[in-house]
């Protein structure tokens, strides 16, 4: 299996800023994928990061919002941009190993 | 109606209780996914499934393919195994998962 970092584990942002969520990977990984949880609800897909190449964001999620870096095969960054209370959420990042997906243990995101 | 469905959708129990958790799905899949998720955030992949049934120490998951239902078994519940469980399915070639919307699960003591 894969073991998966995040940082940082929790932050309180004031509307109007950017955070930048980085995932570690501690082996060579193709495929990353980026989550968001709100309160409450189960885990909606944001985007597919593949080295080497653009993200591809699901529908409802854009590029200028939620811009994803992905320089490596064990490292990704999830920017969220020109935040609102709404954007309160769990960020989790995964990653595709063997034929099932490991996950990071979240970013707890709020808000004001 | 969700591709992916659970019951129920929250369950308190008694330490010791014996404990199912139901998920149908109604696409078709390669594996169906079992997943753990504790109060912190961080989720644990539990089971993935294709057939059959699997077991792990006081955990159990079967599948049924022709009738698209999936149960996890919970023995001699422990306070400890208060989470949510969610289960999700996936397609051949794509380790894109379907979520379904969880089970809160709290043990009592």
């Amino acid at each position: 299996s894969a073991v998966i970092s995040q940082k940082p584990s929790r932050d309180i942002c004031q509307r109007g800023t950017s955070l930048t969520i980085q995932c570690q990977v501690d082996s060579q990984v193709t495929m990353m994928f980026w989550y968001r949880q709100q309160p409450g609800q189960s885990l909606t897909l944001i985007a597919t990061a593949n080295q080497g190449s653009e993200a591809t964001y699901e529908s409802g999620f854009v590029i200028d919002k939620f811009p994803i870096s992905r320089p490596n095969l064990t490292f990704s960054t999830l920017t969220v941009s020109n935040m609102s209370p709404e954007d309160s959420s769990i960020y989790l990042c995964s990653v595709g190993w063997g034929e099932t997906q490991y996950f990071g243990p979240g970013t707890r995101l709020l808000v004001l | 109606k969700n591709e992916v469905e659970q019951s129920p959708q929250n369950l308190t129990a008694q330490e010791g209780e014996f404990i199912t958790i139901n998920c149908s799905y109604s696409v078709g899949i390669s594996a169906l996914h079992w997943l753990q998720q504790h109060p912190g955030g961080g989720i644990v992949s539990l089971f993935m499934l294709s057939s059959g049934k699997k077991k792990h120490g006081r955990l159990i998951a079967t599948i049924n393919i022709q009738e698209k239902h999936s149960s996890l078994h919970i023995t001699a519940s422990h306070p400890r195994d208060s989470a949510v469980y969610i289960c999700a399915v996936s397609s051949s070639g794509t380790y894109k998962y379907i979520f379904g919307t969880g089970t809160r699960l709290k043990v009592l003591a």
